[in-house]
């Protein structure tokens, strides 16, 4: 069985500053790990992927994630701020082999102060 | 090209009846994910299909079912509704059954069981 646990449910950043979401995972056996977005009244948007290769994962909007299989981790960062990036995000956690059924985590509210 | 669209955006039922919700899906997309997002219990994968085929399925009652069409476009339905069924439904399409697709959601179809 997996499970997501993310640090913070709510996060306030001012604009400009370093935008850190934590994200650790528990899979028995090798994970793809994403983080996607939602906007309110929206879907929800893949900021980026981990399925093999390189652990430093770049995506859309200077989003990037670091895949540490020692501390079972995938935070995501941004190195600045904008308030477009104010939104709900979410970490998910896959099995190989099934990339499509995923199992979320609970979610972190990001606030980007002026 | 079009996004994944769900239908209808917005449906208010009350308990014991039943609701059938539609997605459509990218075009060329063959494979469809339906995930179900409440305050309670966060996000929750449902089902797959691909090809007209559930290959996999959340931990959910019977009361929860789905099927998917030639043409790839999916409902699901629920019947006796409770009121805890109440939450955004999200429906997802990828290319198809390769592990590292991406999955693109539509906004979502808002149930609320009265």
């Amino acid at each position: 069985a997996q499970s997501v646990t993310q640090l913070g449910s709510h996060v306030s950043v001012s604009e400009g500053a370093l935008v850190l979401l934590r994200c650790n995972y528990s899979s028995s056996v090798p994970p793809y790990l994403f983080w996607y977005v939602q906007y309110p009244n929206q879907g929800l948007q893949l900021l980026l992927k981990y399925t093999t290769g390189a652990t430093l994962v770049k995506g859309i909007n200077g989003f990037e994630a670091e895949f540490k299989k020692s501390e079972t981790s995938f935070h995501l960062t941004k190195p600045s701020a904008h308030m477009s990036d104010a939104a709900e995000y979410f970490c998910a956690v896959s099995p190989s082999g099934s990339a499509r059924q995923l199992t979320f985590g609970s979610g972190t509210q990001l606030t980007v102060l002026p | 090209k079009a996004g994944v669209t769900q239908t209808p955006r917005y449906l208010i039922k009350t308990r014991g009846q039943q609701v059938t919700l539609s997605c459509s899906p990218i075009s060329g997309h063959r494979s469809v994910s339906w995930y179900q997002q409440t305050p309670g219990q966060g996000l929750q994968f449902l089902f797959e299909y691909f090809s007209e085929t559930q290959r996999n399925k959340g931990n959910f009652p019977g009361r929860f079912s789905g099927r998917q069409f030639s043409n790839s476009r999916s409902e699901m339905n629920v019947s006796t509704l409770e009121l805890g069924d109440s939450a955004l439904y999200l429906c997802a399409s990828s290319l198809g059954p390769q592990d590292q697709e991406t999955q693109y959601f539509g906004p979502g179809t808002r149930l609320l069981v009265l």
